[in-house]
């Protein structure tokens, strides 16, 4: 039983190109996020849902749309993909007040 | 805004022997969680330990244990008895514990064990 799962695992697309990451988690949790690991491994937040509702948007250019379509699923939409979105992007759930974050097992989105 | 520094980019041990992660933070908040993560080459996030900053003993799981020092706003990690499976990059994480809850990272500690 996977608790926290992303698809795709592996993507690799062209400059300008449109692509979604998919992210499900099974732990009934009420609180989802988006990170991003750049390639010198740094790993930032991106987004966080909780109960559906838009909780974080650090700084992320509007390329980027997150939507939460219930609280099971949080999907990464990225448009105009450029070079420097080559990353590995992690999905993490967590339950409000409750101290631990599960993390997917990252898609890493290679773009040329 | 919080920050996590993570001074030692690389560090290595002989196996069997202790190594230790340095880990510091800057936040004005009285409460908060810190986290060691684990994340080998899979890529896989894993919980290490977790210490509250309310609480003054140090977290200790199995051969893992932290060494938090409140007041210098350090939290460094010991790894005794090092094994093969230790070896990955080791990310120290500071949250607040109201508000966003999100996970603040340091620049990570790329760990070898030597056998």
């Amino acid at each position: 039983d996977t608790a926290v799962s992303q698809t795709p695992k592996y993507l690799v697309t062209q400059m300008g190109n449109d692509k979604s990451i998919k992210c499900e988690q099974n732990l009934g949790h009420d609180t989802m996020y988006w990170y991003k690991q750049d390639s010198k491994k740094f790993l930032k937040i991106m987004f966080s849902y909780n109960n559906k509702e838009l909780i974080i948007n650090e700084t992320v250019p509007n390329r980027f749309s997150p939507k939460s379509p219930d609280k099971a699923h949080l999907n990464l939409h990225i448009n105009s993909l450029e070079l420097g979105d080559s990353a590995v992007y992690f999905c993490a759930s967590s339950r409000q007040g409750v101290y631990e974050q599960y993390f997917g097992p990252g898609t890493r989105l290679t773009v040329t | 805004a919080q920050t996590v520094t993570q001074s030692q980019p690389e560090m290595s041990v002989q196996e069997a022997e202790t190594v230790t992660l340095s880990c510091t933070y800057d936040t004005s908040e009285s409460d908060y969680y810190l986290f060691w993560y684990k994340q080998p080459p899979s890529r896989q996030m894993i919980l290490v330990i977790r210490q509250e900053a309310y609480k003054q003993q140090n977290a200790t799981e199995n051969r893992f244990s932290v060494n938090f020092q409140k007041a210098a706003k350090s939290f460094s990690l010991k790894i005794s008895d090092s094994q093969l499976g230790d070896a990955a990059m080791y990310f120290c994480a500071y949250r607040e514990i109201q508000g966003a809850q999100k996970l603040v990272f340091g620049q990570g500690t790329r760990l070898t064990i030597n056998p």
